[in-house]
């Protein structure tokens, strides 16, 4: 257990409105990811970020955008939320350094959009 | 990436082992393999990863052929709380993991 927690766990919201979902870690880690999971897929990785203020995009980045202002804390916020983006999204971390190291994974937040 | 294929069931008895295959033909010298797994309503947790040879702890063993262009994840004695989708994922981009579809694993007692 890498101690990371999301925040809320669930959640419904409307079309056009705006939504932040929290990730926070205590484990001092490096690396964090923003993954959304959908039925008959994957993970698919949206956002990540390589420490504090440095932030890049995955595959399905489009109408996401995140913030880490402090190790602990990744943001990601859907700016005008769309049903399409009903989802379950999970948050990882990863602490060492360099290829092979191993992803720690966050309860998961459901989120729908009506 | 590199892609893996992966058969999307698989079926084991309570207590015997299980052999969980994954294709790879394209991958690249330098792609560690890595195996995750998925609990009902969870997210997803780390199983075992590898590069060249094979690899064992207390959760599992990793068979990587010796051309790498498969592996098996060899779960000793399988248990009910076993069950599980098992992710095979090539690591070919410094530190991002490409999820596929996995193989769910029913385990009967």
């Amino acid at each position: 257990d890498a101690g990371i927690t999301q925040s809320p766990r669930h959640k419904v919201t409307e079309t056009g409105t705006p939504v932040t979902l929290r990730c926070h870690q205590t484990e001092n880690h490096r690396y964090m990811y923003w993954y959304r999971q959908d039925p008959g897929h994957g993970l698919r990785l949206i956002h990540y970020s390589y420490g504090v203020k440095d932030t890049d995009k995955g595959e399905v980045s489009d109408g996401y955008s995140v913030s880490r202002s402090k190790t602990e804390d990744f943001l990601l916020t859907l700016e005008s939320a769309t049903s399409s983006q009903t989802s379950v999204y999970f948050c990882a971390t990863l602490g060492a350094s360099g290829s092979g190291g191993e992803q720690y994974f966050g309860p998961g937040t459901r989120l729908t959009v009506t | 990436d590199a892609k893996t294929t992966q058969p999307n069931s698989m079926e084991s008895n309570e207590e015997e082992p299980v052999h969980l295959p994954c294709n790879h033909s394209t991958i690249s010298g330098t792609d560690y393999i890595h195996w995750y797994r998925q609990l009902p309503s969870q997210g997803p947790e780390y199983v075992i990863h590898g590069l060249t040879s094979n690899v064992n702890n207390r959760m599992a063993s990793l068979a990587i052929a010796e051309d790498r262009k498969s592996s098996t994840l060899i779960l000793h004695r399988a248990t009910l709380r076993d069950a599980a989708v098992y992710y095979c994922i090539l690591e070919s981009s410094g530190d991002k993991l490409t999820f596929g579809t996995g193989t769910r694993l029913a385990v009967r007692p």
